[in-house]
């Protein structure tokens, strides 16, 4: 069965310096989501992006965070300037066309990011 | 925007037993409302879903029921089994694709053997 795919599992950065978390959606799908889980908290959306561009973004999202689909099957987020509060388990997620009649996001196992 | 609240928190339940986790949605508009059970180092995986035309969907030992009007949901485990511990989270949505999903706070349910 096809799934999302996140590369780091783990990664540690130091308060300041640029990461770029990596996804590879599953490869029919069309829309690509980023979340992120602060520990014991809930999971909160941070972007949606469809046909190269942004369709969607929550207020978590500012402009220190960018969305990338550089090739036909990668999708990162890039973190400019990391801060503490910025580590959590970020997910990246996918579906397929709204045209059809499953919506449903497939998440993939996750990137635990520490800033310290 | 939309407010997903979810109960209970935790939740242990003797193997065999049902479990019940609640969920109540604040937007009217939302329409699609999946539920899904993450287990400790993995990602969130799709269980069940339901759309806002139907009450109840059912998926063997898995079911889920809607009520517009009240805006809740509920997902209902039973015959229980400890392969079903996990953190479980139902989220709400808008079809079509592109939108977000709000996410409740998670059940953390444990089967006892």
């Amino acid at each position: 069965e096809p799934e999302v795919t996140q590369t780091p599992s783990h990664q540690v950065t130091q308060m300041g310096q640029e990461v770029i978390l990596r996804c590879v959606p599953i490869s029919n799908h069309l829309y690509f989501y980023w979340y992120r889980q602060i520990l014991g908290q809930k999971v909160e959306f941070l972007v949606s992006f469809y046909n190269n561009e942004i369709s969607e973004k929550s207020e978590i999202f500012d402009d220190q965070f960018s969305v990338e689909r550089p090739d036909g099957s990668n999708f990162t987020l890039k973190i400019r300037s990391t801060k503490l509060e910025d580590s959590a388990m970020y997910f990246c997620a996918s579906s397929r066309d709204s045209s059809v009649s499953t919506d449903t996001q497939y998440f993939g196992p996750g990137t635990r990011l520490t800033v310290l | 925007g939309e407010n997903v609240e979810q109960h209970p928190s935790t939740l242990s339940v003797q193997e065999g037993d049902s479990a019940v986790i609640k969920c109540t949605y604040s937007d009217s508009a939302s329409n699609y409302f999946p539920w899904y059970k993450q287990e400790l180092g993995k990602g969130p995986q799709l269980i069940i879903d339901i759309r806002s035309n139907v009450g109840e969907k059912k998926d063997q030992r898995i079911a889920v029921t809607l009520n517009k009007t009240a805006k809740h949901f509920s997902l209902h485990i039973t015959e229980t089994q400890p392969e079903d511990s996990a953190v479980y989270f139902c989220a709400a949505s808008i079809f079509p694709s592109g939108n977000q999903f709000y996410f409740g706070t998670g059940t953390s349910l444990t089967v006892i053997p």
